[in-house]
């Protein structure tokens, strides 16, 4: 069965911090990737996608995450977080015409 | 471009009432999908459509009904509501070739008593 695993419910940090939110998933066959993000109070905004090419992909606001496929792993790195990172983040995956989530890890950064 | 909207923003319904979430997206997606978020489980997909007259399950469709009559309205029904039905509901659109790069409603929370 399709799934996704974020290992971290709540992950806390100062600002400056360096991050990184585990994803990995079971999917059987070619997977397209994705991280999303859900600032307090507002919808879900795309972060990053890999489809191909290189494993290493850049999204906005300066993330970036690493398609590992031996590991099936996708995780999600930020060098230094701000207090605006504060948020929920969904790993998703597909590989047809809907996406499967992982559960959320939600973010908490202090000033 | 407005994006993908829906309404309400806000509902209270008490038990056995039904209702229709709305959502439309002015993108001209073919592939829209409803969402329902819950705490600690993520964004599970309810139902979703591929085009115009085209629909399908997802993971949790039991207690919804949807329709795509046209590529720009996606509505979802409750036919009767249960209080197991309080969620926050999205809905989602994306385009055929990128169609898994779904882009997101601002949610309608729904509250069942």
């Amino acid at each position: 069965a399709q799934s996704v695993s974020q290992h971290n419910h709540h992950v806390i940090l100062s600002e400056a911090a360096s991050l990184e939110l585990g994803c990995n998933y079971s999917y059987g066959g070619t997977v397209n990737l994705f991280w999303y993000v859900q600032y307090p109070g507002q919808h879900l905004q795309l972060l990053l996608k890999y489809f191909s090419g290189d494993p290493l992909v850049k999204g906005i606001k300066g993330f970036e995450a690493e398609f590992i496929k031996s590991k099936f792993s996708f995780n999600l790195r930020k060098p230094s977080v701000q207090w605006s990172d504060t948020a929920e983040y969904f790993c998703a995956v597909g590989g047809g015409t809907a996406l499967i989530f992982g559960k959320g890890t939600t973010l908490s950064v202090s000033s | 471009n407005a994006g993908v909207t829906q309404t309400p923003k806000f509902q209270v319904l008490k038990t056995g009432q039904s209702m229709t979430l709305q959502c439309a997206q002015d993108m001209n997606h073919e592939y829209m999908s409803w969402y329902r978020q819950d705490p600690g489980m993520g964004l599970r997909l309810i139902h979703y459509s591929v085009g115009a007259g085209i629909t399908d399950q997802g993971e949790v469709p039991n207690g919804y009904n949807v329709s795509r009559s046209t590529t720009e309205d996606f509505p979802l029904r409750l036919l009767s509501a249960a209080p197991s039905q309080t969620s926050v509901y999205f809905c989602a659109s994306s385009w055929g070739q990128d169609q898994e790069t779904q882009y997101f409603g601002p949610g309608t929370r729904l509250l069942v008593l």
